[in-house]
């Protein structure tokens, strides 16, 4: 079965405190690994996908990685507006269905 | 852009009561999804469709069934409300041949059942 953990489950960062969040995965065979933003009152929106050890991808101040276990969500000098939940999911090969963890709520104090 | 709508945004509905719960999409994805979302629990998947008239049970099916008829169209049925089942619900849907494989959300359904 598949299984993903977030941590920390809540993050208070100053405007322009770099940090990363964690997401840990076990699963059978991967065919992605996804990060989605959730604002609060509305559903997820993608960011990006990973689909294998050592890929890397960037959006603005956001930067995600890829490892055999685990991705890493950094963010770079952030800003109020990136406060937001911040979901990670992974996906089987050869199945539609996603798994999602918990999430990790942002906050950026100005 | 892809959009994907839901029929309601906030609903109060007493227990016991039948619950039509409506998703649309205008992208012609052939996958579409039900979830739930609970404080502590994140996003746990109820039902997915891969096509018209075809669906497959997820994490949590229980108390809950579907309906496919048309593409665009993907409905969650409570048959008989209870209160364990106020949450917020979400509707997604995805190409099977995008390689991102993005699922894009609706906006959801906060449920209050009473």
């Amino acid at each position: 079965e598949d299984q993903v953990t977030q941590s920390p489950e809540a993050l208070r960062l100053q405007e322009g405190e770099s940090s990363s969040l964690n997401c840990s995965y076990t699963v059978s065979g991967l065919r992605g690994l996804f990060w989605y933003r959730q604002d609060p009152g509305k559903g997820p929106e993608f960011l990006f996908t990973l689909y294998s050890a050592g890929e890397e991808k960037e959006k603005e101040r956001l930067k995600a990685t890829l490892t055999k276990k685990e991705s890493f969500l950094h963010i770079t000098a952030p800003k109020p507006e990136d406060s937001a939940t911040y979901l990670c999911a992974v996906q089987t090969l050869g199945y539609q269905k996603v798994t999602f963890g918990i999430g990790t709520k942002l906050q950026v104090i100005p | 852009d892809v959009k994907v709508t839901q029929s309601s945004r906030y609903l109060v509905k007493r227990t016991g009561e039948k619950v039509f719960l409506e998703c649309v999409q205008d992208m012609d994805h052939e996958n579409m999804f039900w979830y739930r979302q609970d404080p502590g629990l994140g996003l746990r998947l109820i039902y997915f469709s891969y096509d018209v008239k075809m669906k497959e049970k997820g994490d949590i099916p229980e108390g809950y069934s579907v309906s496919r008829e048309k593409k665009e169209r993907f409905s969650l049925i409570l048959e008989s409300a209870s209160t364990n089942q106020t949450s917020m619900y979400l509707c997604a849907s995805s190409h099977p041949r995008d390689t991102s494989y993005e699922q894009y959300f609706g906006p959801g359904t906060r449920l209050t059942v009473t």
